[in-house]
């Protein structure tokens, strides 16, 4: 069956620095992958898109790269802000469904 | 706009009880989809729907029931509520393209369903 993994561990960065978020996939062949934002007690907020043909995608701070041979999204937030701090889930759709991952925790201290 | 609207917020039933868990967006958004969230679980989509009078289910439909009679609405129904359907419950809604294109999804702010 189809595998979505993030890392479960949350990524614990100082403000400023770059953030990378990894999401790997087996057993699936999606046409896009999207990444969301999920704050404690509210619903996932979405942040980007990339289809199965695309490279790279960036906006303002944000980059995701999609590699379909090797099964790997990254998802980059340059110059890290505080503010930054919440669960980043991927999300890969085929057809009419999305199949999420688990997500992983972002902490940025000042 | 409101965007994807959910209620209730919270609610607690009994088991073998049943209720409706109510969605709307006025986005005028074709697709609309449940999911539920679990820790450790992530998000995994229960049933979605394409188009009034269109539904389909997800990877996890048993226990619950949908019904899509106008754009904007999509109910999700507990038959007979049971613990293990204790979750959080969310709402989402997109646009739809062709060949199976996809849009980014808008999400309710959820509801927090505890099963005693």
């Amino acid at each position: 069956s189809q595998k979505i993994e993030q890392n479960s561990e949350a990524l614990n960065i100082q403000e400023g620095k770059t953030a990378t978020l990894t999401c790997n996939y087996t057993n699936y062949s999606p046409a896009y992958l999207q990444w969301y934002r999920q704050d404690p007690g509210r619903g996932p907020v979405f942040l980007l898109l990339i289809r199965e043909n695309e490279k790279e995608k960036r906006k303002e701070r944000l980059k995701v790269t999609f590699d379909t041979t090797l099964k790997q999204s990254l998802f980059h937030i340059t110059a890290s802000q505080p503010a930054d701090s919440a669960t980043y889930l991927c999300a890969l759709g085929k057809y009419s469904t999305l199949t999420f991952g688990k997500g992983t925790m972002l902490l940025v201290s000042p | 706009n409101a965007g994807v609207t959910q209620t209730p917020k919270f609610q607690v039933l009994k088991t073998g009880q049943s209720m409706t868990l109510q969605c709307a967006q006025d986005m005028n958004h074709e697709y609309m989809s449940w999911y539920r969230q679990d820790p450790g679980m992530g998000l995994r989509l229960i049933h979605y729907s394409v188009g009034a009078g269109i539904t389909d289910q997800g990877e996890v439909p048993n226990g619950y029931n949908v019904s899509r009679s106008t754009t904007e609405d999509f109910p999700l129904r507990l038959l007979s509520a049971a613990p293990s359907q204790t979750s959080v419950y969310f709402c989402a809604s997109s646009l739809t393209g062709t060949s199976g294109s996809w849009y980014e999804q808008y999400f309710g702010p959820g509801t927090r369903l505890t099963v005693t």
